[in-house]
């Protein structure tokens, strides 16, 4: 069983602030997801992160996967309100399948 | 082009009852998922089916199982319900097995309450 811890496990901000979740582990991995979840719907794919150091944006969203491949870190900048949802990160271990974090939930206040 | 659909969206049982759920994907995908998300445990992975035959297992007991029709479809059922099997039912199609980081599309989950 992979290690996976995400934090933090409840985010509350205004409108307009910055902030930034972390994934950690202990396991080194080959790849890494970000999902974000609304309520009463399923996790929709916002990025996959494969090289260790890479950083990916998307719109005010930035995404880094850490050097050794351990950690990930999601950073959301000028936050708005439909930023709101669980944000849950997705390493893929060595057998080739995806692990999922409990999640960040973030809720933003308008 | 559709999306993954679910079969029922919710659905309550006693417990020792059985449940079988069912999922549709997205047109042309071969790779259903199936993932149990609580809020203690979060999204945990259930078993992936890839035409037709089971390509990866989680760690969940003997009374999790499921299949796949040649059409894509696919059942999961759960018998001897127990009050700790409550949980969002997540199904995820994706073009290939889910395994090499292709994109999973999930549905909207079914959710189980058990009594």
């Amino acid at each position: 069983t992979q290690l996976l811890e995400q934090s933090p496990q409840f985010l509350s901000i205004q409108e307009g602030e910055n902030l930034t979740v972390y994934c950690n582990s202990s396991s080194v991995f080959s790849s890494l997801q970000w999902y974000r979840q609304e309520p009463g719907e399923g996790p929709v794919l916002l990025v996959t992160v494969v090289t260790g150091g890479e950083v990916k944006k998307l719109k005010r969203l930035t995404f880094q996967f850490g050097d050794a491949r351990k950690d990930s870190s999601l950073h959301i900048t000028a936050a708005q309100p439909g930023d709101t949802g669980l944000y849950l990160c997705a390493p893929r271990n060595t057998g080739n399948q995806f692990y999922f974090g409990t999640g960040t939930s973030l809720t933003v206040i308008p | 082009k559709a999306g993954v659909t679910q079969t029922p969206r919710y659905l309550i049982k006693t417990r020792g009852q059985q449940v079988t759920l069912s999922c549709s994907p997205i047109s042309g995908h071969r790779s259903v998922s199936w993932y149990q998300q609580t809020p203690g445990q979060g999204l945990q992975f259930l078993f992936e089916y890839f035409s037709e035959t089971q390509r990866n297992k989680g760690n969940f007991p003997g009374r999790f199982s499921g299949r796949q029709f040649s059409n894509s479809r696919s059942e999961m059922n759960v018998s001897t319900l127990e009050l700790g099997d409550s949980a969002l039912y997540l199904c995820a199609s994706s073009l290939e097995t889910s395994g090499g980081g292709n994109e999973q599309f999930f549905g909207p989950g079914t959710r189980l309450t058990v009594l």
